[in-house]
C-alpha cells in the first residue's frame, strides 16, 4: 500500500514560531502536494513540487515556503505563523502512470493550532 | 478540470448498497473520473477512477454512463465505517492539480 507519512498528528505554536511540517512518501512518486483544508473552504493547494528541488505555487502560497531536498521528503514551512493559519495541513504524492491515470496518495492530516 | 454536482447528503442503511451520483456535464474527453472518501478528521482516501469503461475493486464500483455526463459510485455493502464525506472529481490524467469540491455526507445507520 501507498503510505504517505506526515510527522505530527497534531501542533500547537505561538504567533510568530517558526513552523516546519514533514511528509515522507515511500512510492518513489514524483510529484508531492501540501494543501490545506478549512470548514466551508474545501482543499486548497499551497504548493506542490514535481521533482526534486523543484516547486510550484499553487493558490494559496503566501506565508509558506517548501522544501524538497530528497524525492521522498517534502516539507511545509510557515516562516511566521499566524492565527489564520490555523487548519488542517495534508500532504499528498502522485506519480504519473500515463493511460491509467494519475492517483493521488493523501496522508492522515496534521492539524496546526496557532495561538 | 471539469465541475461536479453531488448531492450534499444522503442516508443508507446498514449492508445495503449505497448509490452515490455525480454529475459532470461538461467533462472533456480526456479526464477521468476520481472518487475519494474523507472520514473524519482523517486525509481523503482514494476508492477509485475511471475513463469510460466501469471499474470495480475490493472497496466499489464506478459506474460510468455512455455519455459521460454523469456516474455513479456504488459500495455493495455499506457498514457504519462507510460513513465520511465522499467527492467525485475529473481532471486530466497528466495534470498534477487536484480540486475538490464539497462532496457527499454519507451517513450508514444501523
Amino acid at each position: 500500500d501507498v503510505k504517505v507519512t506526515q510527522s505530527s498528528r497534531y501542533l500547537v505554536k505561538r504567533t510568530g514560531e517558526k513552523v516546519f511540517l514533514e511528509c515522507v512518501q515511500d512510492m518513489d512518486h514524483e510529484n508531492m502536494f501540501w494543501y490545506r483544508q478549512d470548514p466551508g473552504l474545501g482543499l486548497r493547494l499551497i504548493y506542490f513540487s514535481y521533482d526534486v528541488k523543484m516547486k510550484e505555487k499553487g493558490d494559496i502560497p503566501e506565508g509558506y515556503s517548501v522544501s524538497r531536498e530528497k524525492k521522498e521528503r517534502f516539507s511545509l514551512i510557515l516562516e511566521s505563523a499566524s492565527t489564520n493559519q490555523t487548519s488542517m495541513y495534508l500532504c499528498a504524492s502522485s506519480s504519473y502512470r500515463g493511460a491509467s491515470g494519475n492517483t493521488i496518495y493523501f496522508g492522515e492530516g496534521s492539524w496546526l493550532t496557532v495561538v | 478540470d471539469a465541475k461536479t454536482t453531488q448531492p450534499t447528503s444522503m442516508d443508507c442503511a446498514e449492508g445495503r448498497a449505497a448509490n452515490l451520483p455525480c454529475n459532470h456535464s461538461t467533462i472533456s474527453g480526456n479526464e477521468y473520473v476520481y472518487w475519494y472518501r474523507q472520514i473524519h478528521s482523517q486525509g481523503p482516501q482514494y476508492i477509485i477512477h475511471g475513463l469510460k469503461n466501469n471499474e470495480t475493486n475490493e472497496m466499489a464500483s464506478l459506474i460510468i454512463t455512455e455519455d459521460r455526463k454523469s456516474s455513479t459510485l456504488i459500495l455493495p455493502h455499506a457498514t457504519l465505517r462507510d460513513t465520511a464525506v465522499y467527492y467525485c472529481i475529473v481532471r486530466v490524467a497528466n495534470f498534477n492539480k487536484f480540486y475538490f469540491g464539497s462532496g457527499t455526507k454519507l451517513n450508514v445507520k444501523p
